[in-house]
């Protein structure tokens, strides 16, 4: 079945750091890739996606390409801020799922330092 | 522009008592979900809906009962509360069309906390 691995975490940066958490997932054919973010006390929304192999997502600064040759989407952050302290989430839409339902990773805690 | 309503926000229940958890859309979506999010294990489907009497189980089901009515509501029961069913539970919707490379939309979350 569809499956998701994110990096281990929590990770921790300074502000003004190169953010990097990783993915990678398995899937039959060409799912649908998703980054989602969770801020404290709140629900999930959408960071960005991307629906076909070499598409880029990006938003607010952060960037994901779909790699089908890795089976990777990685997301990428050149500056972090504060405000950027959440819980990432990695997730895909598998073709043949039933229900088109996301299986998500197990989230990264990032947490931003001033 | 409400999007997915969640009811109640926090809950305590005692073991073996009962409850439903709330879930609206107002977005004119087919597909439901529901999900529960344990510490550090990401989410896990519980239940899921492609449409108006249409359910079907997720990945973790047991000690959980779901109903789809209409096309706005998607109730989560559950029945005989236990410790293990502590967690955050999210409902989430995403539409028909489009809807291999069509985000879900997410609730605020219900913390249930069985003591």
């Amino acid at each position: 079945g569809d499956s998701v691995t994110q990096m281990e975490g929590p990770v921790t940066l300074s502000e003004e750091a190169f953010l990097t958490i990783n993915c990678t997932y398995t899937a039959t054919g060409y799912p649908s890739l998703f980054w989602y973010v969770q801020y404290p006390g709140e629900g999930l929304q959408l960071l960005l996606k991307a629906t076909k192999a070499d598409d880029k997502g990006s938003n607010k600064g952060f960037e994901a390409t779909y790699r089908k040759e890795t089976t990777s989407f990685h997301l990428e952050k050149g500056s972090v801020q504060v405000s950027d302290s959440a819980v990432y989430f990695c997730a895909l839409k598998g073709i043949e799922t039933s229900g088109s339902r996301l299986t998500f990773g197990e989230g990264t805690q990032l947490t931003v330092n001033p | 522009n409400a999007g997915v309503t969640q009811t109640p926000k926090f809950r305590i229940l005692k073991i073996g008592q009962s409850m439903t958890l709330q879930c609206a859309q107002d977005m004119n979506h087919n597909y439901m979900y529901w999900y529960r999010q344990d510490p550090g294990m990401g989410l896990k489907l519980i239940y899921y809906s492609v449409g108006a009497g249409i359910t079907d189980k997720g990945e973790v089901p047991n000690g959980y009962n779901v109903s789809r009515s209409t096309t706005e509501d998607f109730p989560l029961r559950l029945e005989l509360a236990a410790p293990s069913q502590t967690s955050v539970y999210f409902c989430a919707s995403s539409p028909r069309e489009g809807v291999w490379n069509t985000e879900a939309f997410f609730g605020q979350g219900t913390r249930l906390t069985v003591v």
